[in-house]
């Protein structure tokens, strides 16, 4: 069954250093997606991307948050000056057609100290 | 008000009972409906689309109910790998995100 990889698994940072978080959807999709989950909370949507372009995008990513598809496989979320409440597992996902055919990658443990 | 809310449980039942929880969206504009199972510290799965006129999965039922706003999930002979916490989750018609409750925790005992 297709999948969607992310890594890395878990990645530790120092408050205000950047980190990328990578992401190789599923290969004949066209929706891709980053959704976060602080430890203990609901899964939030950060943004979704489709046709080289932001579609849609949630208060959460502020200017600190930028996405980028640099080739045609790899998908991935750039946090510019990390802080502490940024300590989350960030999942990538991808579909066919929105809002169907959703795949979850497994996601990214990132923890800021 | 939250887009959608889920009571969080937890469910603790014995194999082979049914277990049953809701779920309410607040926004009326909702038009995709869908039960996702998580397990600690994973990924969100599909479990399952919800149409309207409810449908059922093999052991899972879940149901609509637009006037009401609410939606349901019926597990029924429940087995100890059905323990994980279910989610709720709502789309908005030409909205690309997806709304997530907070989830239900269901634990199967032997």
């Amino acid at each position: 069954e297709p999948e969607v990889t992310q890594t890395p698994s878990h990645q530790v940072t120092q408050m205000g250093q950047e980190v990328i978080l990578r992401c190789v959807p599923i290969s004949n999709h066209l929706y891709f997606y980053w959704y976060r989950q602080i430890l203990g909370q609901k899964v939030e949507f950060l943004v979704s991307f489709y046709n080289n372009e932001i579609s849609e995008k949630s208060e959460i990513f502020d200017d600190q948050f930028s996405v980028e598809r640099p080739d045609g496989s790899n998908f991935t979320l750039k946090i510019r000056s990390t802080k502490l409440e940024d300590s989350a597992m960030y999942f990538c996902a991808s579909s066919d057609r929105e809002p169907y055919g959703y795949t979850f990658g497994s996601g990214t443990r990132l923890t800021v100290v | 008000r939250k887009e959608v809310e889920q009571d969080p449980g937890p469910f603790n039942v014995p194999e082979g009972a049914t277990v049953a929880f809701n779920c309410t969206y607040s926004n009326s504009a909702s038009q995709s409906f869908f039960w996702y199972r998580q397990d600690c510290r994973k990924e969100p799965k599909l479990l399952m689309s919800v149409y309207s006129s409810g449908n059922e999965d093999g052991r899972f039922t879940a149901q609509l109910n637009r006037a009401s706003q609410y939606i349901s999930l019926l597990i029924r002979d429940s087995k100890l790998s059905d323990s994980a916490t279910y989610l709720c989750v709502v789309n908005v018609q030409d909205d690309y995100k997806l709304s997530f409750g907070a989830g239900t925790t269901v634990t199967v005992r032997a």
